[in-house]
């Protein structure tokens, strides 16, 4: 069973920060998301990969498919960063089910 | 922009009561997902559909059941509503399987039942 891990569970920054989360699985994949939750519920789709990096804004997604680790970084962080990213994998042949992480909870302080 | 919208963004509802969760895509999607997210646990897969009138179930499909008449609509049921039931509820769809395809999430759905 695919087992995948996030960190670290909470992260405090300052306004400014280079931020990275780290997101790890524990068999191959065909696809890796990167999720964003803010306070209120509704969840947003940043990234899906499989291999190499994706950049969006100041939002950067890279993985290693050998390594089995996938980060998220946010550049130049602000205040409405603050949010839980959350990490899910895919595998060939899944019509349905994805692999969550718990999630990372993001403060970042003006 | 695909839009999925839940029917309600808060809902209260008494033990024993049948209740109905909506969900609507406007983006002609295949797949539609039907997740509950807990504190400590994060989202777990209750039911997903990948057609009309079709449905498989997840991690956690006890005490639920889902109905997929059009496209464009898929509902989930508490036959039977109980406290362990309270949660958030989120809503998602995608045009093909999630293995490489990215997920179009609902604002969800925080149920309370007393």
């Amino acid at each position: 069973k695919n087992e995948v891990e996030q960190s670290p569970q909470n992260l405090t920054a300052q306004e400014g920060e280079f931020i990275t989360i780290n997101c790890s699985y524990s068999v191959g994949i065909s696809a890796l998301h990167w999720l964003q939750q803010h306070p209120g519920g509704g969840i947003v789709s940043l990234f899906m990969l499989s291999s190499g990096k994706k950049k969006h804004g100041r939002l950067i997604a890279t993985i290693n498919i050998q390594e089995k680790h996938s980060s998220l970084h946010i550049t130049a962080s602000h205040p409405r960063d603050s949010a839980v990213y959350i990490c899910a994998v895919g595998y060939g042949g899944s019509q349905g089910n994805l692999i969550f992480g718990k999630g990372t909870k993001l403060s970042v302080k003006p | 922009d695909v839009k999925v919208t839940q029917s309600s963004r808060y809902l209260v509802k008494r033990t024993g009561e049948k209740v109905f969760l909506e969900c609507v895509q406007d983006m002609d999607h295949e797949n539609m997902f039907w997740y509950r997210q807990d504190p400590g646990l994060g989202l777990r897969l209750i039911y997903f559909s990948y057609d009309v009138k079709m449905k498989e179930k997840g991690d956690i499909p006890e005490g639920y059941s889902v109905s997929r008449e059009k496209k464009e609509r898929f509902s989930l049921i508490l036959e039977s509503a109980s406290t362990n039931q309270t949660s958030m509820y989120l809503c998602a769809s995608s045009l093909g399987a999630v293995s490489n395809q990215p997920q179009h999430f609902g604002d969800g759905t925080r149920l309370s039942i007393l």
